[in-house]
């Protein structure tokens, strides 16, 4: 089974923080993906990555920083945290492929910005 | 942008049938469906890849209309299982060998008994 593993569920911070989400994948697959969930908004993508140091901007990156330096690992980087970036944070990972391939998801970081 | 899902919400009872719309304002060359359940993480669902192509998952199918930018979900004889918010993303091609999705805001489906 694919296993996508997100190093927190709940996160507190404070306003100015700098904030490190973790994604970590098994199953050696190029993509990886971060979104943000809010209610009502759905799934938007911040920050995806095809390969090892490799990233592109999604659909709202401003804010958000990302970083690939080993395959299975994928971070979110906050670097001077909001309240505006209070949110659920998923991660994702998929094989190569150009659009016909399945995302598995992480159990979400819920991130609250005091 | 984000592709357009109706309705946004749907309460159906159990044996009762349902269908859940996708349209996009871009076009569309692959949609990707997903259900994710209250408090968990979205899962698959199903990938239609080509225009006019229908696929079926137990009694959950898809069809898509590429020429009209449209996806649909249809549930069928519905279940208790079935509840939760369903997704659709629209595939778009990076052009550096990869791909990324624009979900929809989401369908809030609640099956009653």
């Amino acid at each position: 089974d694919v296993k996508v593993t997100q190093s927190s569920r709940y996160l507190v911070k404070r306003t100015g923080e700098k904030v490190f989400l973790e994604c970590v994948q098994d199953m050696d697959h190029e993509n990886m993906f971060w979104y943000r969930q809010d209610p009502g908004l759905g799934l938007r993508l911040i920050y995806f990555s095809y390969d090892v140091k490799m990233k592109e901007k999604g659909d709202i990156p401003e804010g958000y920083s990302v970083s690939r330096e080993k395959k299975e690992r994928f971070s979110l980087i906050l670097e001077s945290a909001s309240t505006n970036q209070t949110s659920m944070y998923l991660c994702a990972s998929s094989p190569w492929g150009l659009g016909g391939e399945t995302q598995y998801f992480g159990p979400g970081t819920r991130l609250l910005v005091l | 942008q984000q592709p357009v899902q109706s309705p946004q919400a749907v309460i159906l009872r159990e044996g009762e049938d349902a269908v859940i719309n996708c349209s996009s304002s871009k076009a569309l060359y692959s949609v990707h469906w997903y259900r994710q359940k209250h408090g968990e993480a979205p899962v698959f669902l199903m990938i239609l890849l080509k225009g006019g192509e229908q696929k079926g998952h137990d009694k959950i199918s898809a069809s898509f209309n590429e020429k009209k930018q449209q996806s649909s979900l249809y549930l069928t004889a519905s279940q208790l299982s079935y509840s939760g918010t369903y997704f659709c993303g629209r595939c778009r091609d990076t052009g550096a060998g990869s791909y990324q999705l624009t979900f929809g805001k989401g369908t809030k489906l609640s099956v009653i008994p």
